[in-house]
């Protein structure tokens, strides 16, 4: 079936400091990604779409300069928390869809913690 | 985002109850409907899908969803301790637009 890797699982770091967060389709190619944030005891909320090959689609609200997303492959999509702040500590999700008929698959989820 | 709303709970069921989740929706055209389980620190795994009016079964799940009504609900049939997690509603529309999330326990 469709898997979606995310690495890593669990990261933290300082306050300032910028983490990478990958995401990969394993089985199939992805021309869109989407990746997710969600805060304890909170609903996921859409960051961004990740686009390959284009610019990434941010949700209202969502710091693009903050968040740098780059989709360079079918199979890859990186999230990169630039000058992370103690408020950025979060379990981030991305998924991706086989085609455009079938349901979101979610990664295993990066958590973030910035001290 | 389209608004989903979702009675949040919490929701506490005996071993081998019914355990009932709603969900409606804002969007008259949405057409594609999902439901995720979410165990404390995972992410979201697919349990049901559902496109049409009506029920879908699927082992000890049924989906239910009524279009004119606006809204689509989950049935747990013959719930187990391992069914306790929090249950997130989504619709797509070109994105994945999720409920609050229903958090149920079950009882042993």
């Amino acid at each position: 079936g469709a898997v979606v890797s995310q690495h890593p699982s669990r990261v933290i770091c300082k306050s300032g400091t910028s983490v990478k967060i990958e995401c990969r389709s394993l089985d199939f190619q992805a021309t869109t990604m989407f990746w997710y944030r969600q805060f304890p005891k909170k609903s996921l909320m859409l960051m961004a779409t990740s686009n390959e090959g284009s610019k990434a689609t941010y949700e209202q609200g969502v710091e693009k300069d903050k968040f740098l997303i780059n989709h360079a492959s079918l199979t890859l999509s990186t999230l990169t928390v630039t000058s992370a702040h103690p408020e950025d500590s979060s379990f981030y999700i991305c998924s991706a869809r086989t085609d455009s008929n079938s349901p979101l698959h979610f990664g295993n989820g990066t958590r973030l913690t910035v001290t | 985002q389209k608004e989903v709303e979702q009675n949040s709970g919490p929701l506490s069921v005996p071993e081998g109850a019914i355990a009932s989740l709603n969900c409606t929706y804002s969007d008259r055209g949405s057409q594609s409907f999902f439901w995720y389980r979410q165990y404390s620190g995972k992410s979201p795994e697919l349990i049901m899908s559902i496109y049409s009016n009506g029920d879908k079964e699927d082992g000890r799940f049924t989906a239910q969803l009524n279009k004119a009504s606006q809204y689509v609900s989950l049935l747990i049939r013959d719930s187990q301790p391992s069914d306790s997690a929090t249950y997130l509603c989504a619709l797509w529309d070109y994105k994945l637009s999720f409920g609050a999330g229903t958090t149920v326990t079950v009882r042993a």
